[in-house]
């Protein structure tokens, strides 16, 4: 049973960097993609970006000139960078792991099967 | 972008009783749709993904139909626990969420 753990700072200024680390424990990492979802308090769900064990990754338009997705395939484990916070990055932040659901005229699909218990971000002076 | 809109935003329903929540998306997205439930302080939990193929472990009272523009999740008869927020998702070009439906107990 494949389980995600999250963790990072909780608590931070305005223009800092966040930074919050996810381990995957109990499963392959090399066959799956790998994201970052986000929920400010009280409204919905916000996909921020994604990677794959090789490297590849792929980022939210809205927010992808302050983010940056690394991979440590030693340790099983992908990061989150968020640069230039602000009181509207506060939110829940979870990892997940998406899972391939097939391909259709060369083009592949993934939806996110499990998902990190979340960590609360607050930015605040 | 791929907009997904959801309604109701809240739904107010019974124990025992069939609920339908509806999902559209801004253009096609074939079948490549996903049903989330989340509880208060918990992540969101996968119950329909491909439109209407159900989770393992997920109960069979919930089911998911549509494709194109246009998605329902329907739970057949609630239960105490199914009371929650729902969430659709697109994946057909990068990922995108509806605004979620809170069913509340009537």
């Amino acid at each position: 049973q494949v389980q995600l753990q999250q963790w990072g700072a909780g608590l931070l200024k305005p223009s800092e960097t966040l930074s919050l680390t996810c381990a995957v424990y109990g499963g392959s990492f090399g066959t799956y993609y790998w994201s970052w979802i986000r929920q400010p308090p009280g409204k919905g769900l916000e996909w921020i970006g994604e990677i794959y064990h090789s490297g590849t990754t792929n980022y939210n338009p809205s927010l992808k000139s302050r983010v940056t997705i690394s991979v440590d395939t030693s340790k099983n484990q992908f990061s989150l960078k968020l640069t230039s916070v602000t009181a509207a990055d506060t939110a829940v932040y979870y990892c997940a792991r998406e899972r391939d659901s097939g391909s259709y005229l060369g083009d592949y699909y993934y939806y996110m099967d499990v998902w990190g218990r979340g960590t609360t971000v607050t930015v605040s002076s | 972008d791929i907009q997904m809109t959801q309604s109701p935003s809240t739904l107010s329903a019974s124990v025992g009783d069939r609920v339908t929540i509806t999902c559209r998306a801004s253009q096609s997205i074939r079948r490549w749709l996903a049903w989330y439930q989340q509880k208060p302080g918990k992540a969101p939990n996968l119950l329909i993904y491909d439109a209407s193929s159900l989770e393992s472990g997920v109960p069979s009272r919930f089911s998911g139909s549509g494709s194109g523009t246009e998605f329902t999740l329907t739970i057949s008869s609630l239960q105490p626990d199914d009371f929650a927020t729902y969430y659709c998702q697109q994946y057909k070009s990068y990922y995108t969420f509806g605004q979620g439906t809170k069913l509340e107990i009537k």
